[in-house]
């Protein structure tokens, strides 16, 4: 399939590590966020959400941060695996007139280091 | 069925010419959309679909790019015209009920034109 993000920044920690994504989003008015993973080949995959009336919510080996004073989102992934490698988007759920306006962000490759 | 499934997986077509990509959401999902991504980017948000109207298409290029969603399950993304620059994996996502719940993506087309 098609490699998704050949140039995008590049996250490298070492097997057994803990991993932190960054995201900056930028719409104040963004109330719902979401983290996608993406394999080459396939669409993304839901990792974690989080809503903007809470500043952390925890999966199995995920944490999601949410930083509304300076629109941060964070995404922590404990005892990274070589299974976690792949592109990262967070993306952002603004409401509209429409309902809903879907924003993703530009991605980040982790690579999982042996 | 079990997830989103699209197709083709992929499609090759020369210049002028006119393309339709297959969409079938998760069954019982009321919300769908399709998205662009180029390479190395994140998606781009084309058109939302509540049932079968379309909710917001205020992500669709041009007059070229038309979706439907006839009966409120399957959905056709159909491109007139093709031109180099459309070419891109093209995902379609479904929800429950609207852009408050979570996405849920198909593996995407990735569509060439030659």
């Amino acid at each position: 399939g098609e490699s998704v993000g050949l140039h995008l920044p590049t996250l490298s920690v070492q097997e057994g590590d803990n991993s932190i994504i960054n995201c900056a989003y930028s719409n104040s008015a963004s109330d719902y966020f979401i983290w996608y993973k993406q394999e080459s080949g396939k669409g993304p995959q839901f990792i974690i959400d989080i809503r903007s009336n809470m500043d952390k919510r925890q999966g199995q080996r995920v944490t999601v941060l949410l930083n509304k004073t300076v629109k941060h989102l964070s995404l922590q992934i404990a005892a990274t695996q070589p299974g976690d490698s792949a592109v990262y988007f967070c993306a952002e759920n603004t409401p509209d007139n429409y309902g809903q306006n879907f924003v993703f962000g530009p991605g980040t490759r982790l690579s999982v280091l042996p | 069925g079990a997830g989103v499934s699209q197709t083709p997986s992929n499609k090759v077509t020369e210049k002028g010419k006119y393309v339709e990509l297959r969409c079938d959401p998760i069954s019982g999902h009321t919300a769908l959309y399709w998205y662009r991504q180029s390479l190395g980017q994140g998606p781009e948000f084309l058109i939302y679909f509540q049932g079968t109207g379309a909710a917001d298409d205020s992500g669709l290029p041009n007059d070229r790019f038309f979706a439907v969603r006839p009966e409120g399950s399957v959905s056709t993304l159909k491109i007139q015209r093709t031109e180099r620059g459309d070419s891109a994996v093209y995902l379609c996502a479904s929800s429950l009920l609207s852009s408050s719940d979570t996405q849920y993506f198909g593996p995407g087309t990735r569509l060439t034109v030659l």
